[in-house]
């Protein structure tokens, strides 16, 4: 089951803040974070495992309900260098069989301005 | 050290014709990973390899899609009688482990089937 982010697309001047969303229909094992900027390949931002941690990463930090299927992620104080495409994906349990696998979704498409 | 590569990076090929592409995961990562992205669309999780075994396969478009994986390093996916629908970036990752763990992508394979 693909996961849903919202929105599906955001435009900041530089400076501002913003909060992606993803959420599932399914019990989750953990969420990831990717940003793929146009032309290149996915790069790992984090990963929030079961648990309902939040994590951070410089300006950028995430947190993941695990109750409610959601991951949100935030981005404050945007930079230029911020601007791509953001993934999040998405597993379930995993019982050491056959059921591995990580679902993206859609994908934000954010767009920072000077 | 060095990233997840793939090769070719482009390939142009007729319809009907098989194709082959490659993927050579970070050293040590036990875990392989195939995904599709179409223009402007999300990451297709394609199949996944634990060492050289692929637990699920089910996630091939169809059966003119394999993959394998050969000591647990390089993978290759053949697709067989291309068609036009599976023109597409080919997007190949790597992590130490399955579950959990970041994923490391290679910079893809674009696919063209005239």
């Amino acid at each position: 089951q693909q996961p849903v982010q919202s929105p599906q697309a955001v435009i900041l001047r530089e400076g501002e803040d913003a909060v992606i969303n993803c959420s599932s229909s399914k019990a989750l094992y953990s969420v990831h974070w990717y940003r793929q900027k146009h032309g290149e390949a996915p790069v790992f931002l984090m990963i929030l495992l079961k648990g309902g941690e939040q994590k951070g990463h410089e300006k950028i930090s995430a947190s993941f309900n695990e109750k409610k299927q959601q991951s949100s992620l935030y981005l404050t104080a945007s930079q230029l260098s911020y601007s791509g495409t953001y993934f999040c994906g998405t597993d379930p349990p995993y019982s050491g069989g056959s059921n591995y696998k990580l679902t993206f979704g859609k994908g934000t498409l954010l767009t920072v301005n000077p | 050290g060095a990233g997840v590569s793939q090769s070719p990076s482009n390939k142009v090929t007729e319809k009907g014709k098989d194709v082959e592409l490659r993927c050579d995961p970070i050293s040590g990562h036990t875990a392989l990973y195939w995904y599709r992205q179409s223009l402007g669309q999300g990451l297709e999780f394609l199949i996944y390899f634990q060492g050289n075994s692929a637990p699920d396969k089910s996630g091939l478009p169809s059966d003119r899609f394999s993959a394998e994986r050969t000591g647990g390093s390089v993978s290759t996916l053949t697709i067989q009688r291309t068609q036009q629908e599976d023109s597409a970036v080919y997007l190949c990752a790597s992590s130490l482990v399955v579950v959990g763990n970041e994923q490391f992508f290679g910079p893809g394979t674009r696919l063209t089937v005239l």
